[in-house]
């Protein structure tokens, strides 16, 4: 079945940029689908963050449009997340997900990994 | 965009029947069928429990149904089983400029 595995730093300076990678098995991600990013603060709820597809086409959250780029890597079956210039308010744990972008449903998710923003 | 609108909690007891609301506008919610619920227990990833407002994935137990009237979806847990406890997502997509995803607001159900 599709499994999806985050990766990266736990820890990251106010104003530098959040760096995280999503490994999918189990599904080739040049087969389809759009491939999701989306976060959860501490005791809050969820905020989509963007979906790429296997081209690279992108969407991305208005509200962190700015500051996010999400990439894909098809050679390798992982997608990426950057989020520049980040602050307390981007601590979170950071969730991948397939991302059926048409009817807009995330299935399955990986487990999600937490990224505290302090110096 | 706001988020969607969902009760903080709800709570009910084995064997009985609940409901979570998440309300939106036309411009998300009762504009599209494109609403999603999702069940997070503590420490845990969300899970997919409806789509397109009443389908359910294969392997999630028919108590959980979902709806829509206007501009707000439902989530109807039936039987209510203590293993049901955990937090509920409503999303739906929006209209915008760009093609846009929002989450409600999260709902705590509490098994008696």
């Amino acid at each position: 079945q599709v499994q999806l595995q985050e990766s990266g730093p736990g820890l990251v300076k106010p104003s530098e940029t959040l760096s995280l990678t999503c490994a999918v098995s189990g599904y080739s991600i040049s087969s389809g689908y759009y491939w999701g990013w989306i976060r959860q603060p501490p005791g809050k709820g969820l905020e989509w963050i963007g979906s790429i597809y296997h081209s690279g086409s992108t969407y991305y959250n208005p509200s962190l449009k700015s500051r996010v780029t999400i990439s894909v890597d098809t050679s390798k079956n992982q997608f990426s997340l950057k989020l520049s210039s980040v602050t307390a308010a981007d601590t979170a744990v950071y969730y991948c997900a397939r991302h059926v972008l048409g009817s807009n449903w995330f299935d399955p998710w990986g487990q999600g990994t937490l990224v505290t923003v302090s110096s | 965009q706001s988020a969607l609108t969902q009760p903080a909690s709800v709570s009910g007891s084995p064997g009985q029947s609940i409901t979570i609301s998440c309300t939106g506008t036309s411009s998300d919610v009762g504009g599209y069928n494109y609403v999603s619920w999702y069940q997070q227990h503590p420490g845990k990833a969300p899970k997919l429990m409806i789509y397109e407002v009443s389908n359910r994935p294969s392997g999630v137990s028919n108590r959980f149904s979902g709806s829509k009237s206007g501009n707000t979806a439902s989530l109807t847990i039936s039987g209510l089983q203590a293993e049901d406890e955990a937090d509920y997502y409503c999303s739906s997509y929006t209209s915008s400029s760009t093609l846009e995803y929002v989450f409600g607001t999260g709902t705590k159900v509490t098994v008696l």
